[in-house]
């Protein structure tokens, strides 16, 4: 398994509310990514943190945002939520520039009623 | 931006034979090709990756072949176990971002 850690596992929201995952990267990795991954499809790329900065933006509407901090851990923010952001949310992290490999964490369910 | 393909959806194999997937993806500038496996509840694992850079990588029973020319990728499993039943994922990677496939569900008949 990987050094990367999400919390919580699962989570059960409301429409309307907002939400807010985290992500502990792997010991030395400075970049972050977050994905949404719904039932039966493939990860979708929301965006990337490297150095505590965004620098990378999927086709994503602005109410999901997200921090990184000093020590690279990450939090995504999703406000006014829908039925349809009911899916996995996996962080994945990665080393410095040049290092391809991401690694993925466990991922949280949220399932928004 | 970025667009993958990947097929089969569903791929049934007897145990010992070989399996085969297969990604297309859009964008030349893509210089990156990992392979993603993921079990039922768990979080995709990397078995194989490849660079632009590289034609062909192998590991064992898997492999990965890069035709940049007609931009297509697949991953080659041979002798195949019940125990490599999963979801794979091919993804490119261009610039930051990586766009993945929509997945192979895989299964392996003892």
């Amino acid at each position: 398994e990987t050094g990367v850690t999400q919390s919580p596992t699962h989570l059960i929201k409301t429409r309307g509310q907002q939400v807010t995952l985290r992500c502990s990267s792997q010991s030395g990795h400075n970049t972050v990514s977050w994905y949404q991954q719904a039932l039966g499809q493939g990860p979708q790329f929301i965006f990337q943190y490297y150095r505590e900065e965004e620098n990378g933006r999927g086709n994503f509407p602005p109410r999901f945002s997200g921090l990184q901090f000093p020590n690279y851990s990450s939090e995504l923010n999703v406000n006014a939520l829908e039925l349809d952001d009911s899916a996995l949310y996996l962080c994945a992290s990665r080393g410095t520039s040049g290092q391809e490999t991401q690694y993925f964490g466990p991922g949280t369910r949220l399932l928004v009623l | 931006g970025e667009n993958v393909e990947q097929h089969p959806s569903t791929l049934s194999v007897q145990e010992g034979d070989s399996a085969v997937i297969k990604c297309t993806y859009s964008d030349s500038a893509s210089n990156y090709f990992p392979w993603y496996k993921q079990e039922l509840g768990k979080r995709p694992q990397l078995i194989i990756d490849i660079r632009s850079n590289v034609g062909e990588k192998k590991d064992q029973r898997i492999a990965v072949t890069l035709n940049k020319t007609a931009k297509h990728f697949s991953l080659h499993i041979t002798e195949t176990q019940p125990e490599d039943s999963a979801v794979y994922f091919c993804a490119a990677r261009r610039s930051n971002q990586f766009y993945f496939g929509t997945g192979t569900s895989l299964t392996v008949i003892p």
